[in-house]
């Protein structure tokens, strides 16, 4: 089975610009987490989805980002507008069920640069 | 206080020596515990988890988990150059499904 799948790989904007970060997570894994790694902040929680509904979203930094999932193979995170501050890599991971053992299998990331 | 902590290091080991990593958190209701190492330019990736107090061993990799002290460790034995990585720990609350994620313990293992 493929992995998690993230793209772009790497992004470069410009501060303002609109940005979108996308991820195709492992078939058949029913939640979704979206985490941003800074080397001051490490990685951080920024929200996850259980079938395909946002259950925590307390780590969105401001109302610039935004996070979607439409579909069990699908999710976006957005931002708008974006601020060099949001330089970071962001990392998107999914995992099969609630249990104790569930293990998180990430995605290689997007790093993004805002200028 | 940061919910999870790790010195930033690096730590350095010669080759063949045992390293040690250490984690502390603050979350008393925190219920199980991970390690996953970090290539740099590369995604975390598991190593062990760990639920009760004591020691578990996988191969060269042995945890250390002590609740009252709110410590966990990674022993890693006969370390070898491709264990060169950072060493991310990662506790969970019980009925809780986010992880928490210290900043990582940069390790260099020279030959």
């Amino acid at each position: 089975d493929a992995g998690v799948i993230q793209s772009p790989r790497h992004e470069v904007t410009e501060m303002g610009q609109e940005v979108t970060l996308r991820c195709k997570p492992i078939s058949g894994h029913d939640y979704l987490f979206w985490y941003r790694q800074t080397m001051m902040r490490g990685l951080e929680l920024l929200i996850y989805f259980n079938n395909n509904v946002p259950i925590d979203d307390s780590g969105m930094p401001e109302d610039r980002f935004s996070a979607k999932m439409p579909n069990a193979s699908f999710s976006t995170l957005k931002i708008q507008p974006s601020e060099p501050r949001d330089s970071a890599v962001y990392f998107c991971a999914s995992r099969r069920g609630p249990g104790e053992a569930g293990e998180l299998f990430f995605g290689e990331g997007s790093r993004l640069t805002v200028l | 206080q940061k919910e999870v902590e790790q010195n930033s290091g690096p730590l350095s080991v010669p080759e063949g020596a045992i390293a040690s990593l250490n984690c502390t958190y603050s979350d008393r209701g925190s219920q199980s515990f991970f390690w996953y190492r970090q290539y740099s330019g590369k995604s975390p990736e598991l190593i062990m988890f760990i639920y009760s107090n004591g020691d578990k061993e996988d191969g060269r990799f042995t945890a250390q988990l002590n609740k009252a002290s709110q410590y966990v460790s990674l022993l890693i034995r006969d370390s070898q150059p491709s264990d060169s990585a950072t060493y991310l720990c990662a506790v969970k609350r019980t009925g809780f499904q986010k992880l928490v994620f210290g900043t990582g313990t940069r390790l260099l293992v020279s030959p």
